[in-house]
This record gives C-alpha cells, structure tokens and sequence, in this order.
C-alpha cells in the first residue's frame, strides 16, 4: 500500500508556456500532499503544502501565480507551472500522507525540461 | 531555522563492511525522524521512522537507526552492505507542523 504516482515523467515545453503535473494518490485517501523540487545533487526543497478543499501553502520565496496547485480531491493534486522559462527546469516531486503526522510517500517525480 | 545536516556526502564502501550515516538536525522540539532512500532512477522509499518509544529503530533490508535527544541525532547503521545497497539516502525531520526538512543527502557507492 501507499503508492503515489505522478504523471508525467518527462515533459518538454517551450519557454512561455503552462504545463501541468499530475500527483495521485493510489490506494490511501491524502489529507496533504506536498510539491518539492529537487535540484541535481542537491536535497528536496519544499514549494507548498496542499491540503484538500483549500488553498495550499506556500513556502518562502516560491511564486504562487507561478506555481499553481490545486487539491480537487483526497486522492489528486495537481501543479501548473505557468509561464514557464528555462530556469523552472528541473525535477519536480509530490509526496502524500494519511494524516497530519504520519509518513510522507513520495511520487517518482517528473522532469520538466523548458527550452 | 531549523536544519538537518549530513556530514557524509560520498560514502563508498566494499561489500559486507559496516555503514554507519550521519544525521543531526536544529530543533529543540518534539520531532519525528525519518530515513529515506533513492535508488537509481526510482522514487524515495521509507527506510524507518522515529515517532516515539525506543529509540533504536529498525527498518527494511536490514537498516537501524538510533535516536540520540541530546546529540539531536538519528544516524542510520547497516552492519554489512550489500552491492544493492548503492543509492542516495536522505534523512527528514519533521516538527510541530510535521512539514520534513530534508538533509542534502549522502551518496553511497557499495563495490562489489
């Protein structure tokens, strides 16, 4: 139990445009889910903390016009990068709990390349 | 602010030697712990959590770990590494709003 998937893997957009990345919760209902962003050979940096049916969270220094999430329901989150440039490539991460205090499952990520 | 630190950004070691991987974190507070691992091209996997009670903790594939309160450490042993054992691994800590700080994670190479 406690898959979470994230789709797409890969995506390559033109600078200028909006993609969106899809994060699923597969067999548990996530009260949160959380977007990270990792940087090669570097750590997870938090973006934003999405809890369903409200408006997430966003950490220090992320841009929420930029980075668009949206918690429809206890099983999906989604992220828009609008506007995209080349430097918001990179390898985006979403990981899900059951509850406040409990574990987070980490998606596989997606790599989002922007020419 | 809070922060984990990993001491140990490259580890390489031969098979069947003992691993021992650093963690200390800034939080005077109630926390709880967490080892996660990345392997080649896969997602992050729990490895073990600390929450409460003993604090000798153990996880999958063999894996401990030792909460130390005073030390504010939580270093992740395994007593003999196997060639499978080759990935990143990742210490978190999360307190009071249970949101995981990370640390900037070790590289462990095991030579067969």
């Amino acid at each position: 139990g406690a898959v979470v998937s994230q789709h797409p893997s890969r995506v390559i957009c033109k600078s200028g445009t909006s993609v969106k990345i899809e994060c699923r919760s597969l067999d548990f209902q996530a009260t949160t889910m959380f977007w990270y962003r990792q940087f090669p050979k570097k750590s997870l940096m938090l973006m934003a903390t999405s809890n369903e049916g409200s408006k997430a969270t966003y950490e220090q220094g992320v841009e929420k016009d930029k980075f668009l999430i949206n918690h429809a329901s206890l099983t999906l989150s989604t992220l828009t990068v609008t506007s995209a440039h080349p430097e918001d490539s990179s390898f985006y991460i979403c990981s899900a709990r059951r509850t406040p205090a409990a574990e987070q499952y980490f998606g596989p990520g997606t790599r989002l390349t922007v020419t | 602010a809070q922060s984990v630190s990993q001491h140990n950004h490259h580890v390489i070691l031969s098979e069947a030697a003992s691993l021992e991987l650093g963690c200390n974190y800034s939080y005077g507070g109630t926390v709880n712990l967490f080892w996660y691992v990345q392997y080649p091209g896969q997602h992050l996997q729990l490895l073990l959590k600390y929450f409460s009670g003993d604090p000798l903790v153990k996880g999958i594939k063999g894996f401990e770990a030792e909460f130390i309160k005073s030390k504010f450490s939580f270093n992740l042993r395994k007593p003999s590494v196997q060639w499978s054992d080759t990935a990143e691994y990742f210490c978190a800590v999360a307190s009071g709003t249970y949101k995981y700080i990370f640390g900037t994670g070790t590289r462990l190479k095991v030579l067969a």
